[in-house]
Protein backbone atom coordinates (compact mmCIF):
# COMPACT_ATOMS: atom_id res chain seq x y z
CA UNK A 1 0.00 0.00 0.00
CA UNK A 2 0.98 3.33 -0.31
CA UNK A 3 3.05 5.33 2.40
CA UNK A 4 1.84 8.52 4.39
CA UNK A 5 3.78 10.31 6.50
CA UNK A 6 2.81 12.68 9.31
CA UNK A 7 4.87 14.99 11.50
CA UNK A 8 4.99 15.61 14.98
CA UNK A 9 3.36 12.34 15.90
CA UNK A 10 2.55 13.81 19.46
CA UNK A 11 2.77 17.26 20.39
CA UNK A 12 1.95 19.33 23.60
CA UNK A 13 1.76 23.04 23.56
CA UNK A 14 0.07 25.39 25.99
CA UNK A 15 -3.04 27.61 25.83
CA UNK A 16 -3.66 30.03 22.99
CA UNK A 17 -0.99 28.96 20.86
CA UNK A 18 -0.91 27.67 17.14
CA UNK A 19 0.11 24.20 15.86
CA UNK A 20 1.53 22.70 12.47
CA UNK A 21 1.06 19.43 11.73
CA UNK A 22 2.71 18.30 8.49
CA UNK A 23 0.57 15.07 6.17
CA UNK A 24 3.31 13.64 3.43
CA UNK A 25 2.55 11.52 0.65
CA UNK A 26 5.70 9.42 0.46
CA UNK A 27 5.86 7.49 -2.97
CA UNK A 28 2.26 8.51 -4.39
CA UNK A 29 1.00 12.27 -5.80
CA UNK A 30 -1.90 12.79 -3.71
CA UNK A 31 -4.10 15.04 -5.26
CA UNK A 32 -7.01 14.85 -2.56
CA UNK A 33 -6.12 14.53 1.01
CA UNK A 34 -8.29 14.91 4.31
CA UNK A 35 -8.29 15.83 7.69
CA UNK A 36 -9.73 13.46 10.63
CA UNK A 37 -10.00 13.72 14.24
CA UNK A 38 -10.65 11.41 16.94
CA UNK A 39 -11.62 11.68 20.22
CA UNK A 40 -10.88 8.40 22.07
CA UNK A 41 -13.29 5.43 22.01
CA UNK A 42 -15.28 7.56 19.36
CA UNK A 43 -15.78 7.14 15.60
CA UNK A 44 -13.67 9.30 13.08
CA UNK A 45 -14.68 12.48 12.45
CA UNK A 46 -13.82 14.46 8.73
CA UNK A 47 -12.62 17.76 9.26
CA UNK A 48 -12.17 18.98 5.95
CA UNK A 49 -10.96 17.99 2.21
CA UNK A 50 -8.35 19.76 0.83
CA UNK A 51 -7.67 19.23 -3.07
CA UNK A 52 -3.89 20.22 -4.42
CA UNK A 53 -4.02 24.23 -5.17
CA UNK A 54 -7.27 25.12 -4.25
CA UNK A 55 -9.12 25.38 -1.15
CA UNK A 56 -10.01 23.16 1.57
CA UNK A 57 -13.71 21.87 2.10
CA UNK A 58 -14.80 22.07 5.57
CA UNK A 59 -17.23 19.53 7.25
CA UNK A 60 -20.18 21.23 8.73
CA UNK A 61 -19.14 22.55 12.60
CA UNK A 62 -15.51 23.00 11.78
CA UNK A 63 -14.51 26.47 11.92
CA UNK A 64 -12.23 26.58 9.37
CA UNK A 65 -10.00 29.82 10.73
CA UNK A 66 -9.13 27.98 13.48
CA UNK A 67 -8.17 24.88 11.49
CA UNK A 68 -6.10 26.14 8.64
CA UNK A 69 -5.41 23.62 5.79
CA UNK A 70 -2.52 24.18 3.02
CA UNK A 71 -2.42 21.94 0.30
CA UNK A 72 0.40 23.39 -1.31
CA UNK A 73 1.57 20.84 -3.46
CA UNK A 74 0.98 17.28 -4.71
CA UNK A 75 2.99 15.81 -1.49
CA UNK A 76 2.59 17.77 1.46
CA UNK A 77 -0.77 19.39 3.22
CA UNK A 78 -0.47 20.99 6.58
CA UNK A 79 -3.05 21.58 9.37
CA UNK A 80 -2.58 24.53 11.56
CA UNK A 81 -4.87 24.66 15.13
CA UNK A 82 -4.89 28.51 15.95
CA UNK A 83 -5.21 29.33 19.19
CA UNK A 84 -5.39 25.92 20.80
CA UNK A 85 -7.85 25.07 23.46
CA UNK A 86 -7.69 22.17 25.80
CA UNK A 87 -11.04 20.65 23.99
CA UNK A 88 -9.12 20.62 20.65
CA UNK A 89 -6.76 18.03 22.41
CA UNK A 90 -7.36 14.78 20.54
CA UNK A 91 -6.08 12.70 17.79
CA UNK A 92 -5.84 14.16 14.34
CA UNK A 93 -5.37 12.06 11.50
CA UNK A 94 -4.59 12.73 7.64
CA UNK A 95 -5.20 10.50 4.36
CA UNK A 96 -4.06 10.93 1.20
CA UNK A 97 -5.76 9.54 -2.35
CA UNK A 98 -4.66 9.75 -5.65
CA UNK A 99 -5.98 11.42 -8.42
CA UNK A 100 -8.98 9.05 -9.44
CA UNK A 101 -12.14 9.26 -6.94
CA UNK A 102 -12.60 6.17 -6.38
CA UNK A 103 -9.27 5.39 -5.16
CA UNK A 104 -8.29 4.33 -1.74
CA UNK A 105 -7.09 6.43 1.44
CA UNK A 106 -4.19 5.63 2.60
CA UNK A 107 -3.78 7.21 6.48
CA UNK A 108 -0.67 8.48 8.02
CA UNK A 109 0.12 7.77 11.45
CA UNK A 110 -1.52 10.51 13.77
CA UNK A 111 -1.02 13.16 15.31
CA UNK A 112 -1.66 13.51 19.67
CA UNK A 113 -2.33 16.63 20.36
CA UNK A 114 -2.63 17.84 23.70
CA UNK A 115 -3.51 21.55 24.86
CA UNK A 116 -2.02 22.44 28.44
CA UNK B 1 -29.86 10.59 5.59
CA UNK B 2 -26.93 7.89 5.22
CA UNK B 3 -26.28 5.38 7.85
CA UNK B 4 -23.84 2.51 8.47
CA UNK B 5 -24.90 0.26 10.80
CA UNK B 6 -21.99 -2.42 12.63
CA UNK B 7 -21.95 -4.06 15.78
CA UNK B 8 -20.55 -1.93 18.46
CA UNK B 9 -17.94 -4.90 20.04
CA UNK B 10 -17.35 -8.55 19.27
CA UNK B 11 -15.41 -10.95 21.05
CA UNK B 12 -13.90 -13.62 19.52
CA UNK B 13 -11.85 -16.84 20.44
CA UNK B 14 -7.92 -17.51 19.39
CA UNK B 15 -7.71 -19.45 15.96
CA UNK B 16 -11.89 -19.21 15.67
CA UNK B 17 -13.33 -17.35 12.84
CA UNK B 18 -15.60 -13.88 13.31
CA UNK B 19 -17.97 -12.62 10.95
CA UNK B 20 -18.24 -9.07 11.63
CA UNK B 21 -21.11 -7.61 9.31
CA UNK B 22 -22.25 -3.88 8.15
CA UNK B 23 -25.61 -2.75 7.04
CA UNK B 24 -25.10 0.64 4.61
CA UNK B 25 -27.53 2.98 3.22
CA UNK B 26 -26.41 5.54 1.39
CA UNK B 27 -26.62 8.37 -1.94
CA UNK B 28 -25.21 6.63 -4.12
CA UNK B 29 -22.37 3.06 -3.58
CA UNK B 30 -18.98 3.42 -5.36
CA UNK B 31 -17.23 1.28 -3.07
CA UNK B 32 -16.96 -0.40 0.23
CA UNK B 33 -13.85 -0.31 2.35
CA UNK B 34 -12.57 -1.99 5.49
CA UNK B 35 -10.02 -0.86 7.37
CA UNK B 36 -8.10 -2.49 10.68
CA UNK B 37 -7.55 0.31 13.72
CA UNK B 38 -5.51 -0.52 16.78
CA UNK B 39 -6.09 1.72 19.75
CA UNK B 40 -4.03 4.94 19.63
CA UNK B 41 -2.86 4.16 16.04
CA UNK B 42 -4.53 5.46 12.55
CA UNK B 43 -6.39 3.01 10.61
CA UNK B 44 -4.98 0.36 7.93
CA UNK B 45 -6.41 -0.43 4.60
CA UNK B 46 -7.68 -3.94 4.46
CA UNK B 47 -10.20 -4.55 1.46
CA UNK B 48 -12.04 -2.42 -1.39
CA UNK B 49 -15.46 -4.07 -2.57
CA UNK B 50 -17.03 -2.65 -5.63
CA UNK B 51 -19.01 -6.01 -7.38
CA UNK B 52 -20.72 -7.88 -5.47
CA UNK B 53 -18.87 -11.22 -4.13
CA UNK B 54 -16.27 -12.60 -1.86
CA UNK B 55 -12.70 -10.56 -1.76
CA UNK B 56 -9.93 -13.39 -0.51
CA UNK B 57 -6.79 -11.81 1.01
CA UNK B 58 -5.22 -14.34 3.39
CA UNK B 59 -6.46 -14.90 6.69
CA UNK B 60 -9.72 -11.67 5.70
CA UNK B 61 -12.17 -11.82 3.42
CA UNK B 62 -14.83 -9.27 2.61
CA UNK B 63 -18.20 -10.23 1.17
CA UNK B 64 -20.85 -7.54 -0.40
CA UNK B 65 -24.11 -7.67 -1.35
CA UNK B 66 -25.05 -4.45 -3.13
CA UNK B 67 -28.97 -5.04 -3.59
CA UNK B 68 -28.71 -5.75 0.14
CA UNK B 69 -27.03 -3.32 1.29
CA UNK B 70 -24.57 -5.65 3.24
CA UNK B 71 -21.17 -6.35 3.42
CA UNK B 72 -19.15 -8.44 6.37
CA UNK B 73 -15.54 -8.47 6.72
CA UNK B 74 -14.78 -12.44 7.54
CA UNK B 75 -11.28 -13.10 9.98
CA UNK B 76 -10.08 -16.99 9.72
CA UNK B 77 -7.65 -18.05 12.20
CA UNK B 78 -7.41 -15.65 14.73
CA UNK B 79 -4.48 -14.61 16.26
CA UNK B 80 -4.40 -11.94 19.29
CA UNK B 81 -2.90 -9.26 17.24
CA UNK B 82 -6.45 -9.27 15.65
CA UNK B 83 -7.74 -7.46 18.20
CA UNK B 84 -8.77 -3.90 17.12
CA UNK B 85 -11.03 -1.64 15.77
CA UNK B 86 -12.75 -2.61 12.41
CA UNK B 87 -13.98 0.21 10.58
CA UNK B 88 -16.55 0.08 7.48
CA UNK B 89 -16.46 3.05 4.88
CA UNK B 90 -19.08 3.28 1.79
CA UNK B 91 -17.83 5.54 -0.85
CA UNK B 92 -21.21 7.70 -1.79
CA UNK B 93 -22.10 9.61 -5.26
CA UNK B 94 -19.43 12.24 -4.28
CA UNK B 95 -17.14 9.90 -3.91
CA UNK B 96 -17.34 10.92 0.18
CA UNK B 97 -16.52 8.39 2.23
CA UNK B 98 -19.06 7.57 4.90
CA UNK B 99 -17.75 5.68 8.16
CA UNK B 100 -19.53 4.06 10.30
CA UNK B 101 -18.49 3.79 13.95
CA UNK B 102 -16.27 0.84 14.48
CA UNK B 103 -16.62 -2.78 15.67
CA UNK B 104 -14.16 -3.51 18.71
CA UNK B 105 -13.13 -6.72 18.57
CA UNK B 106 -11.85 -8.84 21.31
CA UNK B 107 -9.89 -11.63 20.99
CA UNK B 108 -9.37 -14.14 23.69
CA UNK B 109 -7.10 -17.09 24.72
Amino acid sequence: GAVVSQHPSRVICKSGTSVKIECRSLDFQATTMFWYRQFPKQSLMLMATSNEGSKATYEQGVEKDKFLINHASLTLSTLTVTSAHPEDSSFYICSARGGRAHETQYFGPGTRLLVL
Amino acid sequence: GQNIDQPTEMTATEGAIVQINCTYQTSGFNGLFWYQQHAGEAPTFLSYNVLDGLEEKGRFSSFLSRSKGYSYLLLKELQMKDSASYLCAVMDSNYQLIWGAGTKLIIKP
